[in-house]
């Protein structure tokens, strides 16, 4: 079955870096576009970022672009999001989620279980 | 870029009672790029129905229909699983992706 793995989530300072890490299994993992998605402490779902099947296109959310850089390894069937100069407001639950076969854009079919980033001093 | 506004905020009712609710995006939008997604506490969301279609497993007391630029989902009789939060989502063909702000199912 689908499963989807999030690690890397902590404690991080404001203005420090920070990097999630998404293991897939049980799919082809290099068909899919894959997303991040983020919730805030008792807030609704925001869209962070999504990665093509290949890699070769990435789009973020205004909130993080220039900051966030979505990437992927195919060959170890892992998605990461590296988050830098963190501000308080990064503070949610990181959820990655896979997208659609061969295109960018799709619903969300299967999640993770996500992982807590609090952005503290 | 698309906003969603999903009503009502909170919606109290009893199993057994149908449930209704709505997502209004703020242009013309296809349902094909329209989806539904339950959350309950402490878990990840869940794919209910999208383009046009229920999710694997979800059954069909779950339906969903679109006039114009509002979307609706119906829970035709409410089990005690249903109670959760509801997002709306659309995917369009470019980003970014909208979420609505979520509708609380809570029992009455």
């Amino acid at each position: 079955q689908v499963q989807l793995v999030e690690s890397g989530g902590g404690v991080v300072q404001p203005g420090r870096s920070l990097r999630l890490s998404c293991a897939g299994s049980g799919f082809t993992f290099s068909n899919y576009g894959m997303h991040w998605v983020r919730q805030a402490p008792g807030k609704g779902l925001e869209w962070v970022a999504v990665i093509s099947y290949d890699g070769s296109d990435q789009y973020y959310a205004d909130s993080v672009k220039g900051r966030f850089t979505i990437s992927r390894d195919n060959s170890k069937n892992m998605l990461y999001l590296q988050m830098n100069s963190l501000r308080a407001e990064d503070t949610a639950v990181y959820y990655c989620a896979r997208g659609r076969q061969w295109l960018v854009l799709g619903k969300f079919d299967n999640w993770g279980q996500g992982t807590q980033v609090t952005v503290s001093s | 870029e698309v906003v969603l506004t999903q009503s009502p905020g909170t919606l109290s009712l009893s199993p057994g009672e149908r449930a209704t609710l709505s997502c209004r995006a703020s242009q013309s939008v296809s349902s094909t790029y329209l989806a539904w997604y339950q959350q309950k506490p402490g878990q990840a969301p869940r794919l209910i129905y999208g383009a046009s279609s229920r999710a694997t497993g979800i059954p069909d007391r779950f339906s969903g229909n679109v006039s114009g630029t509002d979307f609706t989902l119906t829970i035709s009789r409410l089990e005690p699983e249903d109670f959760a939060v509801y997002y709306c989502q659309h995917y369009g063909s470019s980003p970014p992706i909208a979420f609505g702000q979520g509708t609380r199912l809570e029992i009455k």
